[in-house]
Formats: C-alpha cells, sequence, structure tokens
C-alpha cells in the first residue's frame, strides 16, 4: 500500500462549486504540505502544516484552505472554484530527522474546474 | 526573477551518451539542495542530494558551486529509464523544512 494516499485522483468540477481534495499517510511523519503544479511553473506551495496545532500559509495559497484533522490526514479546500485553479496537485510528507529536502509526494489530484 | 531557474529542454540524447543539467538559485542564504525526479503523470521523488563538495550515487553526479549560486546533474552512461524531468529544489533556512522547486528539465533518452 502506498505511503501516501490522495482522493480524488481526477476532478472535473464547474466555477464556483466547493472541492475538497484529500491527503492520508501511513508514514508517521508530523509534516504535510499541499502544492500545485502547472506546466511550465513547477510545483508551488499552498499551505504546510508541522503537527496538528500548526497551519501556514505557503507562497500561494489564496482561494485554498487546508485542516489538519489528525496526524495522518492534511485536507485542501477551494471554497469556490474558479478556472486558474485547474491544476495537478500534491500533497507531500516529511520528516525532520530524514534531512530537510526529502519530502514523500502522493500521486497527485488532477483537478479540472469548466 | 525565479527563485530557481533550469532550463526546461527538451533535452533528446542517444541511449549511452553523458547529460549535464544547470539550475541557479537566486536566494544567496539557501541551506539545502537536492534533485527530485518526476516521470509523466507521477509524483516527485527524491534522486539526491547536493553538498558542496559534490557527489555521486553510481551513474549521476551532482555539484553545486555557491559562489555562483549554480547547480549541477550529470548523468553518465543514459538509459532509456532515465528519461523523466529532473526538478532542481532549493530548501531555504526559515525555521522550517520549506523546498522551492524549479520547473524542471525534460529529458528524453532515445535507443
Amino acid at each position: 500500500d502506498a505511503d501516501v494516499t490522495q482522493t480524488p485522483r481526477n476532478r472535473i468540477t464547474k466555477t464556483g462549486k466547493r472541492i475538497m481534495l484529500e491527503c492520508s499517510q501511513t508514514k508517521g511523519h508530523d509534516r504535510m504540505y499541499w502544492y500545485r503544479q502547472d506546466p511550465g511553473l513547477g510545483l508551488r506551495l499552498i499551505y504546510y502544516s508541522f503537527d496538528v496545532k500548526d497551519i501556514n500559509k505557503g507562497e500561494i495559497s489564496d482561494g485554498y484552505s487546508v485542516s489538519r484533522q489528525a496526524q495522518a490526514k492534511f485536507s485542501l479546500s477551494l471554497e469556490s472554484a474558479i478556472p486558474n485553479q485547474t491544476a495537478l496537485y500534491f500533497c507531500a510528507t516529511s520528516d525532520p530527522g530524514q534531512g530537510r529536502g526529502t519530502q514523500y509526494f502522493g500521486p497527485g489530484t488532477r483537478l479540472t474546474v469548466l | 526573477r525565479k527563485e530557481v531557474e533550469q532550463d526546461p529542454g527538451p533535452f533528446n540524447v542517444p541511449e549511452g551518451a553523458t547529460v549535464a543539467f544547470n539550475c541557479t538559485y537566486s536566494n544567496s542564504a539557501s541551506q539545502s539542495f537536492f534533485w527530485y525526479r518526476q516521470d509523466c503523470r507521477k509524483e516527485p521523488k527524491l534522486l539526491m542530494s547536493v553538498y558542496s563538495s559534490g557527489n555521486e550515487d553510481g551513474r549521476f553526479t551532482a555539484q553545486l558551486n555557491r559562489a555562483s549560486q549554480y547547480i549541477s546533474l550529470l548523468i553518465r552512461d543514459s538509459k532509456l529509464s532515465d528519461s523523466a524531468t529532473y526538478l532542481c529544489v532549493v530548501s531555504l533556512f526559515e525555521g522550517a523544512q520549506k523546498l522551492v522547486f524549479g520547473q524542471g528539465t525534460r529529458l528524453t533518452i532515445n535507443p
């Protein structure tokens, strides 16, 4: 079984709809991240959380919110989806004891907003 | 200016060739450096860390030049399975484990 899972894997929705992307991990890591990837722009950090009580904005948090329900779960919400939020979304986890650069990514969620 | 810049490619090279990628970063306070690999429609995975003294992992060699703020990756004796996008990644020491990703360089190894 995968250590970091994301649901759904693909989603098509309409402008104005509320969407939630879910991430679960069995690695036991405290740190979790949400990124989006767009062609030509690389991965950009949306939000990150270092433990259940810690939530931080990343580079592009506008239009998004997150919830850290437990150590193993970190959800990303789009309150009112818009077409330029069409992208590939990745969740990731890390453990500081394994070095500052090792992040483990989920398989991604491909979101299309019409 | 982007914080981490890479030549997006694509690079098309024959099997067995040596190929090199370059990357520059803008924040001189950057502390850690990495190469990640991303296969088509898959998630990124850590390929190797990059140390100031340079480091090698099999056919892969990574080098860092802090003075020029430049990172490189060399792949020798390339294999078909090396076809992927290579992401240059920088860690900024802000008391947090935050990574900044380059846009990636696409590599295709041809038989």
